[in-house]
């Protein structure tokens, strides 16, 4: 089983439209989750962090749910520029910083 | 603000050469890290730093090489290039105290022929 799961996609869905994205991690020790951003060619960039059950930032939520380790992102509104891959981010727990990245899920936003 | 900055951002090797992907960071960050894209592979993680003088092993550091004299600069070494180390490699950097957010450098494309 990946540490990081997620669903690559595509989601091709059009401009105003509603999509989640889920993400399951295999660590139940994680205490830190992201969702990174990525556009064609470019790195990485952070969306958002989630350290509690979940936190909003403007059309964007996230939610964590602990128990069945599973991460979810949502985007209201969809807009052209939100086309990208969205990539979920789970610190591996312990002492050091590191993130084990999933795979990513790619969207695609029609007008 | 320059962040995190890599160079060079495109290169093509011979296989068997050697060559020095330098990343640098203005951020005053403890942690850094090398990874490397492939296609459906996702962000693999070659090497980490968490401070100065001190680097360890990712998942996938064979024939990579790095060193931390200082806190701003984390080179990686390809000591003899082979095709199988055509990839994007990614630069990142995060502060410590709980916060591991990392932030990444524009990345250099690298070809082995």
């Amino acid at each position: 089983r990946k540490e990081v799961e997620q669903d690559p996609g595509p989601f091709n869905v059009p401009e105003g439209a509603t999509v989640a994205f889920n993400c399951t991690y295999s660590n139940s020790a994680s205490q830190s989750f992201f969702w990174y951003r990525q556009d064609c060619r470019k790195e990485p960039k952070l969306l958002m962090s989630v350290y509690s059950s979940g936190n909003e930032d403007g059309r964007f939520t996230a939610q964590l749910n602990r128990a069945s380790q599973y991460i979810s992102l949502l985007i209201r509104d969809s807009k052209l520029s939100d086309s990208a891959t969205y990539l979920c981010v789970v610190a591996g727990g312990g002492a050091t910083n590191k993130l084990i990245f999933g795979t990513g899920t790619l969207l695609a936003v029609q007008p | 603000n320059a962040g995190v900055t890599q160079t060079p951002k495109f290169q093509v090797l011979k296989t068997g050469q050697s060559m020095t992907l330098q990343c640098a960071q203005d951020m005053n960050h403890e942690y850094m890290s090398w990874y490397r894209q492939d296609p459906g592979m996702g962000l693999r993680l070659i090497h980490y730093s968490v401070g100065a003088g001190i680097t360890d092993q990712g998942e996938v550091p064979n024939g990579y090489n790095v060193s931390r004299s200082t806190t701003e600069d984390f080179p990686l070494r390809l000591l003899s290039a082979a095709p199988s180390q055509t990839s994007v490699y990614f630069c990142a950097s995060s502060g410590t105290g709980g916060r591991p957010e990392q932030f990444f450098g524009p990345g250099t494309r690298l070809t082995v022929l």
